[in-house]
């Protein structure tokens, strides 16, 4: 089955900085690659996603980037504000809402004043 | 957006008592329903797959006599976790999506502790 890896497990940023969060994948056939924010007691909220005929995607400070050569992803988060502070959930997936998401392990971001 | 209700929020029971949680769609038929069991500080672990009208489909390890699930609508999924004890205090979180699509949608989440 596939097999989500993410890194850094933790990221301290200060406000304004860059965070980048990366991810790798095991099975080639995963073409879709969603993104999730968890705040303390909450479910995880999607804040972008990627298919796999997308190398990039952007949504004003958010971006992701693809790559399936060598199975890897990454979200880009800039100008970071205190309020981007919560764990961050990279997963993948084959084609359709009926299969079933494989999940990272999550990165806790705290961005300080 | 879609939207996916869940109830309650929060759960305090006592150990060996039976406790239901519930999944709404409210604006999209859910073809398809994931719980999820969340530890404190881990991932989302998958627990079952339920596709409308069909049995549940549990993941490995995961006991589908005490983890009753029900998926007898489009959208409406409930979890019932029967004979409760300590161990399965966790964060239990479903999600909804139709097979015509390529997005989740999430619920809020239930606390359950059994005390």
């Amino acid at each position: 089955g596939e097999n989500v890896e993410q890194h850094p497990s933790t990221l301290s940023v200060q406000e304004g900085d860059s965070a980048v969060i990366k991810c790798t994948y095991s099975d080639s056939a995963s073409n879709y690659f969603p993104w999730y924010k968890q705040e303390l007691g909450k479910g995880p909220q999607l804040i972008i996603d990627i298919r796999s005929n997308v190398g990039e995607k952007k949504d004003q400070r958010i971006a992701v980037t693809l790559n399936k050569t060598a199975k890897h992803f990454s979200l880009h988060i800039t100008e970071t504000q205190p309020e981007d502070s919560a764990v961050y959930f990279c997963a993948a997936s084959t084609k359709g809402g009926g299969n079933k998401l494989t999940f990272g392990t999550g990165t806790q971001l705290k961005v300080e004043l | 957006g879609a939207v996916v209700s869940q109830h309650p929020s929060w759960v305090i029971c006592k150990s060996g008592t039976s406790v239901k949680i519930e999944c709404r769609s409210l604006d999209f038929q859910a073809t398809t329903m994931f719980w999820y069991r969340q530890f404190p500080k881990q991932s989302l672990m998958l627990m079952a797959t339920s596709n409308e009208g069909s049995k549940a489909t549990y993941e490995q390890g995961v006991e589908k006599d005490k983890f009753l699930i029900n998926h007898a609508s489009l959208t409406l999924s409930t979890l019932t976790v029967t004979s409760a004890h300590p161990e399965d205090s966790s964060f239990y979180i479903c999600s909804a999506s139709h097979r015509q699509m390529d997005g989740y949608t999430f619920g809020s989440g239930t606390r359950l502790t059994v005390v």
